[in-house]
């Protein structure tokens, strides 16, 4: 089993829908979740960041902790044409020089 | 501030050749990174350094080599190019790991190995 599983879509939406993005994981190490978003040609950019469980919100952002289930979740409010990249979810460890783990990414595309 | 950079944009190399990519970054991070994208096959960790002088392999540093003598620059090297190199290669750098510490991409190289 792969440390970090994620859907890679692709997913196509309509503009204004919600959007969920999803990824599990196995190490129960992990306590830094992160999403970042990319464009086509260019390089990952951090959307979002949480540790531990909870709930973080940031505009039409919300990312999601569920440590229980190993389970890691980014929603889309209102999506937006912009919001057309692909997602990637990425983890660490609490301590030491362990580099983050990136899931595969998932490609989201919002139709106007 | 640049942020990360990476020369070259695109390069074409015939099998057997070797180059070296650039990667320079004027935040004063500590810790470097270099990855490879495949086509849905997300971001693969070849090699990365906590600090000049210290370097480490990532899970695929088959094929290719690095070195850090400054804090600002990290070369990947590739000896005797192949096709399974032919990918999109990223160079990020960021001040730790962990908390709030976020990782800087630069734009990327697209390497065709024919």
């Amino acid at each position: 089993q792969k440390e970090v599983e994620q859907d890679p879509g692709p997913l196509s939406v309509p503009e204004g829908a919600i959007v969920s993005l999803n990824c599990t994981y196995s190490n129960s190490a992990f306590q830094y979740f992160m999403w970042y978003r990319q464009y086509s040609r260019k390089g990952p950019e951090l959307l979002m960041y949480t540790y531990s469980s909870g709930n973080k919100e940031d505009g039409r952002f919300t990312a999601q902790v569920d440590k229980s289930s190993k389970y890691i979740s980014l929603f889309i409010r209102d999506s937006q044409p912009s919001d057309s990249a692909t997602y990637l979810c990425a983890m660490s460890a609490l301590s030491g020089n362990t580099p983050l783990v990136f899931g595969k990414g998932t490609r989201l595309s919002v139709i106007a | 501030n640049a942020g990360v950079t990476q020369t070259p944009k695109f390069r074409i190399l015939k099998i057997g050749q070797s180059m070296t990519l650039q990667c320079t970054q004027d935040m004063n991070h500590n810790y470097m990174y270099w990855y490879r994208q495949d086509p849905g096959m997300g971001l693969k960790l070849i090699y990365y350094s906590v600090g000049a002088g210290i370097t480490d392999k990532g899970e695929v540093p088959n094929g290719y080599n690095v070195s850090r003598s400054t804090t600002e620059d990290f070369p990947l090297r590739l000896e005797l190019a192949a096709p399974s190199q032919t990918s999109v290669y990223f160079c990020a750098s960021s001040q730790g790991q962990g908390w709030g510490n976020e990782q800087f991409f630069g734009p990327g190289t697209r390497l065709t190995v024919l």
